[in-house]
């Protein structure tokens, strides 16, 4: 157990809806990350939070939006869904920000689009 | 194409095997990092290194990074079973906050 809480752990939805994926970080830890995972990409680097601020931006579309909130949990809204936007998603937090931290990850919560 | 190239795609070994895998780029890494992930979960951090031509052992897993600070292997020594599992590289270059993965390698070890 990571101590990285992710939530749904399964989602199935329509082209064009929108969704809402949660992330609670270890306790004490400042920095979230969002990736995607998906059979022909790997591990896609989205976002990162670093207590509460933005703190570096990889691929993300426009059509996906992230926050941290003050009680560091994050979230990653996922809207105008496509077939292609089925993946895993992975959340994972580390203390602080960068420079050989490890990084810890929930269990992924994986989307479905139809 | 990915900043970090990972090689083979696919290994599949008998039990007691030695295996290698290849993490490389054209870009200068401040660290390298392997992770392991097994399906249904997340990936799993191994090591870290972080000094050119440093070598770090873990039991039977030997971990190089290149002297260049741009390449790096992952060498399995008998492998068991257990060690079946998506190996991913992952760097982070200076004065870049973004870890980059690799796209992976599936290894597998036959019993």
């Amino acid at each position: 157990d990571s101590g990285v809480t992710q939530t749904p752990k399964h989602l199935i939805t329509a082209t064009g809806q929108r969704v809402t994926l949660r992330c609670s970080p270890r306790s004490g830890d400042l920095s979230v990350y969002w990736y995607q995972q998906s059979l022909d990409q790997g591990l896609q680097f989205l976002i990162q939070y670093y207590n509460g601020e933005e703190r570096a931006k990889g691929n993300i579309l426009e059509r996906f939006s992230a926050q941290q909130f003050p009680d560091l949990h994050s979230e990653l809204n996922l809207s105008s869904l496509e077939l292609g936007d089925s993946a895993l998603y992975f959340c994972a937090s580390s203390v602080g920000t960068g420079a050989f931290g490890e990084l810890f990850f929930g269990e992924g919560s994986r989307l479905t689009v139809l | 194409t990915q900043l970090l190239e990972q090689s083979p795609q696919f290994l599949s070994i008998q039990e007691g095997e030695n295996l290698t895998v290849y993490c490389n780029s054209s870009s200068v890494f401040s660290s390298l990092q392997w992770y392991r992930q097994e399906p249904g979960e997340g990936p799993v951090l191994l090591v870290t290194v972080v000094t050119g031509g440093e070598v770090k052992k873990l039991k039977r897993l030997t971990f190089q990074f290149g002297d260049a600070r741009k390449d790096s292997s992952l060498h399995i020594t008998a492998a068991q079973t257990g060690d079946t599992g998506l190996y991913l590289c992952a760097g982070e270059r200076s004065n870049d906050y973004k870890l980059s993965f690799g796209a992976g390698t599936t290894v597998t070890v036959r019993a």
